[in-house]
């Protein structure tokens, strides 16, 4: 069935370290592909998105391109720091089955 | 920006109270979800609801129950409270253009539930 796959955490890096945050997924068809990112306390924040292949999708710093041929939506980002700490989702939309999958979530600790 | 807002940050209730949990959003969004989040487990479907007075179950159902009555406000109850649905409860909403699920959700900061 169609799902999405994250790398486990906890992800702990130094601050400036560069990140990446894996993630694959299965699905039939073309699916739109998100991060969404969870601040201690608080609920999911869409952090980007791409909604066709080789789309890249930016903000904050973090970058992630659909990959078609590998199916796969990596987050990056060059220089990380304290506050990019966080819990990561990805996540894929199927408007055909009209469902949204998400990964289980990557917590990510930024240290000084 | 939109704002979805969540009744209570934390809960706590007894096995069996009949249980509820309240959710507004201000940008008359058509779309609107339940959620529970559980460590290993990710986020999980509860119920959603693409318009007043509809309601379409998730993937875990079960025990719950929802109300639409008014389009900014979405309603989630545990009809008789289990120690197995001690978790983290996660309101969102979405615009309607396109299906529930072709548009971005936005989340609430979530209610910590712990039945006893």
């Amino acid at each position: 069935g169609d799902s999405v796959t994250q790398m486990e955490g906890p992800v702990t890096l130094s601050e400036e370290a560069f990140l990446t945050i894996n993630c694959t997924y299965t699905a039939t068809g073309y699916p739109s592909l998100f991060w969404y990112v969870q601040y201690p306390g608080e609920g999911l924040q869409l952090l980007l998105k791409a909604t066709k292949a080789d789309d890249k999708g930016s903000n904050k710093g973090f970058e992630a391109t659909y990959r078609k041929e590998t199916t796969s939506f990596h987050l990056e980002k060059g220089s990380v720091q304290v506050s990019d700490s966080a819990v990561y989702f990805c996540a894929l939309i199927l408007n055909r089955d009209d469902k949204i999958i998400f990964g289980k979530g990557t917590r990510l600790h930024i240290l000084p | 920006d939109v704002k979805v807002t969540q009744s209570s940050r934390y809960l706590v209730k007894r096995t069996g109270e009949k249980v509820f949990l309240e959710c507004v959003q201000d940008m008359d969004h058509e779309n609107m979800f339940w959620y529970r989040q559980d460590p290993g487990l990710g986020l999980r479907l509860i119920y959603f609801s693409y318009d007043v007075k509809m309601k379409e179950k998730g993937d875990i159902p079960e025990g719950y129950s929802v109300s639409r009555e008014k389009k900014e406000r979405f309603s989630l109850i545990l009809e008789s409270a289990s120690t197995n649905q001690t978790s983290m409860y996660l309101c969102a909403s979405s615009l309607g253009a396109g299906g529930p699920f072709s548009q971005p959700q936005h989340f609430g900061d979530g209610t910590r539930l712990s039945i006893l």
